[in-house]
């Protein structure tokens, strides 16, 4: 089993519909989830990130984390062409390093 | 400007050459981090520092090395003995490296001639 698993898709979905991706992890012990967003041929860029259970909404986007299934997601709504990426789970481990495991990654495709 | 700066760009390597990759960050942050992707991957750590003078591998260390002599600066090398190198690397500094947010440079794609 993944550390941190994901769909990696392609999601499809319509503009303007709400797109959800979601995101297992394996350490229960976890403490910091952490969505990234990377568009082809660049770097990730931060998103969301959430540490305590329930919902945190950051303007179209809203993380949700349920640590005792051990799943994290993200909803998008009002999905604009713009959001085509590909996202990425990224999750801080129980041990004190500061590493990060990061899931394969989602990919988005939003239609016009 | 604050940021993380990675050069080049792209990199190309020739058989049995060691190359090296810089990594620079003016956000003052204690830990640093080097990352590569492969082609439909998420990204597998290399090696990572958490404070200058101290560094500690990664999931794929073999191959590589690195230095941490100055806060600032987080350098890679790409030795001869990494036999499939071609990948996206990408550097990251946080500023608490037991859990703060890990930011990216624009990465280093390196190819083989």
């Amino acid at each position: 089993q993944k550390e941190v698993e994901q769909n990696s898709g392609p999601l499809s979905v319509p503009e303007g519909a709400i797109a959800s991706l979601n995101c297992t992890y394996s350490d229960r012990g976890s403490q910091s989830f952490f969505w990234y967003r990377q568009y082809s041929g660049k770097s990730p860029e931060l998103i969301m990130f959430i540490y305590s259970n329930g919902d945190k909404e950051d303007g179209r986007f809203t993380a949700q984390l349920n640590k005792a299934s051990q799943y994290v997601s993200l909803l998008i709504r009002d999905s604009q062409p713009s959001d085509s990426a590909t996202y990425l789970c990224a999750v801080h481990g129980s041990s004190n390093t500061g590493k990060l495991i990061f899931g394969q990654g989602t990919t988005l495709q939003v239609k016009p | 400007d604050g940021g993380i700066t990675q050069s080049p760009k792209y990199l190309f390597r020739k058989e049995g050459q060691n190359v090296t990759l810089s990594c620079e960050q003016n956000l003052n942050h204690d830990a640093m981090y080097w990352y590569r992707q492969d082609p439909g991957q998420g990204l597998r750590l290399i090696y990572y520092s958490q404070i200058v003078n101290d560094f500690q591998k990664g999931d794929i260390a073999e191959g590589y090395s690195v230095s941490r002599e100055k806060k600032e600066s987080f350098p890679l090398t790409v030795t001869s003995a990494q036999k499939n190198p071609t990948a996206f690397y990408l550097c990251a500094s946080s500023g608490i490296a037991g859990g703060d947010i890990q930011y990216f440079g624009a990465g280093t794609r390196l190819s083989v001639l």
